[in-house]
């Protein structure tokens, strides 16, 4: 049972638009999200974070927004840049100290010149 | 430089070898992690340690053995794999609790 869930394996933006990835998840015991962005033979590298009483959080270019009635987060990323091409991923933990991230299976995006 | 290193970055091992996997930290973290990244699945958390001491097995099958002689090295011994143990084989380390965890850039393990 996978319980956060990226439904769009793939995703191509033009340069200087915007992207949005996005990430559903199904435990409601999850307060704090990530996204992480990973480049071919390198580990995912952190990118942003957003904790459950909060709805946005930007940084730079970046931003998350947490819909928790729906369970849903994206990211947006804007304007768009081909440095941008690489996997992202969408994990979440729980509130009760427990030091499990649960990882999505990630979306590539594809940042077209 | 994500200030996590591991190595070898690539191994192919017959079923019957045996290999170590070596992480090291440099940030200081307290909490190092092994997880595992199969084609189109999500990254499976393995092993966490905290401050040396083990706080999860996520059901890891023995045949997976880990070590952490302090907090800035953590190895994950091999033994008798099996083919569908073939994956990426990713270090993490995070301060305490793990609002951020930073990877190293893998061991790609192909197992033969």
């Amino acid at each position: 049972d996978q319980q956060v869930k990226q439904n769009s394996p793939s995703l191509s933006v033009q340069e200087g638009r915007i992207s949005i990835l996005n990430c559903d998840y199904t435990n409601s015991m999850f307060d704090y999200f990530l996204w992480y962005k990973k480049y071919p033979a390198e580990g995912p590298t952190f990118l942003i974070s957003i904790s459950s009483i909060k709805d946005k959080n930007e940084d730079g270019r970046f931003t998350v927004f947490l819909n928790k009635s729906a369970k849903h987060l994206s990211l947006h990323i804007v304007p768009s840049q081909p440095g941008d091409s690489a996997v992202y991923f969408c994990a979440a933990r729980p509130n009760f100290g427990n030091e499990k991230l649960t990882f999505g299976t990630g979306t590539r995006l594809t940042i077209i010149p | 430089e994500t200030g996590v290193t591991q190595t070898p970055r690539h191994l192919v091992m017959g079923m019957t070898n045996k290999k170590s996997l070596k992480c090291e930290q440099h940030l200081g973290h307290n909490a190092m992690y092994w997880y595992k990244q199969s084609a189109k699945k999500p990254l499976e958390l393995m092993f966490v340690y905290n401050f040396k001491e083990q706080t999860e097995n996520n059901s890891v099958p023995s045949r997976f053995s880990p070590e952490c002689p302090n907090s800035s090295h953590l190895f994950l011994h091999l033994h008798t794999l099996q083919p569908e143990d073939s994956a990426l084989y990713l270090c993490a380390s995070s301060q305490d609790l793990p609002y951020e965890q930073y990877f190293g850039p893998g061991t790609r393990l192909t197992v033969t």
